[in-house]
């Protein structure tokens, strides 16, 4: 059974980088059948797609957050990653990595999710 | 950008009762492209239906989905304890590739 788990710092302050990682165990990131998919939820608020990553290293990005976000995958580690620059306090949220079967249009399984807070 | 709205925000029922959560797309949005996800306190969301209608492995089949073109559904047709929670609908291929509704909650009345 496939398991999704992000890490990063807890804290960000404003104008840095945020920067997450999204490690996947009981399957290869590998294996070509999905894609990897950033998505946030600021605390009492709806979800916002940040962006996926195919194993190729092919990505696709929310409109929104394109300018700031970087999408990376290391498939040595059978990890994705997450840099969103120039952060300010409306990107205070909980970030969770999610796994997406090639446009299967669903996103299954979540990880549990990580806070960032950003605050100097 | 295709926008989801949900309606209601919130839905008071008892523990038995039918419960009945709307998604309306501001364009219509392919069948095979609607998704529902239920999300509890502190915890991250969870799939319940895909494609509209189909229902994710382990979902118990008093979940049920329906729909198409710009209306969707989700009913629970006998709410347990542990329903109570904000549901989501997600649709998939507009720009951005994946949106989400506001969520509608259901919690105990």
């Amino acid at each position: 059974q496939v398991r999704l788990q992000e890490s990063g710092p807890g804290l960000v302050k404003p104008s840095q980088t945020l920067s997450l990682t999204c490690t996947v165990s009981g399957g290869s990131i590998s294996s070509g059948s999905y894609y990897w998919s950033w998505i946030r939820q600021p605390a009492g608020k709806g979800l916002e797609w940040i962006g996926r990553i195919y194993t190729s290293g092919s990505t696709n990005y929310n409109p929104s957050l394109k300018s700031r976000v970087t999408l990376s995958v290391d498939t040595s580690k059978n990890q994705f990653s997450l840099k969103l620059n120039s952060v300010t306090a409306a990107d205070t949220a909980v970030y969770y990595c999610a796994r997406e079967f090639l446009w299967s249009a669903m996103l299954d399984p979540w990880g549990q999710g990580t806070l960032v807070t950003v605050s100097s | 950008e295709i926008v989801l709205t949900q309606s209601p925000g919130t839905l008071s029922l008892s523990p038995g009762e039918r419960a009945t959560l709307s998604c309306r797309a501001s364009e219509s949005v392919g069948s095979s492209h609607l998704a529902w996800y239920q999300q509890k306190p502190g915890q991250a969301p969870r799939l319940l239906i895909y494609g509209a209608s189909s229902r994710a492995t382990g979902i118990p089949d008093r979940f049920s989905g329906s729909g198409s073109g710009t209306d969707f559904t989700l009913t629970i047709s006998r709410l347990e304890p542990e329903d109570f929670a904000v549901y989501y609908c997600q649709q998939f291929g507009g720009s951005p590739l994946f949106t989400f509704g506001p969520g509608t909650k259901v919690d105990i009345k």
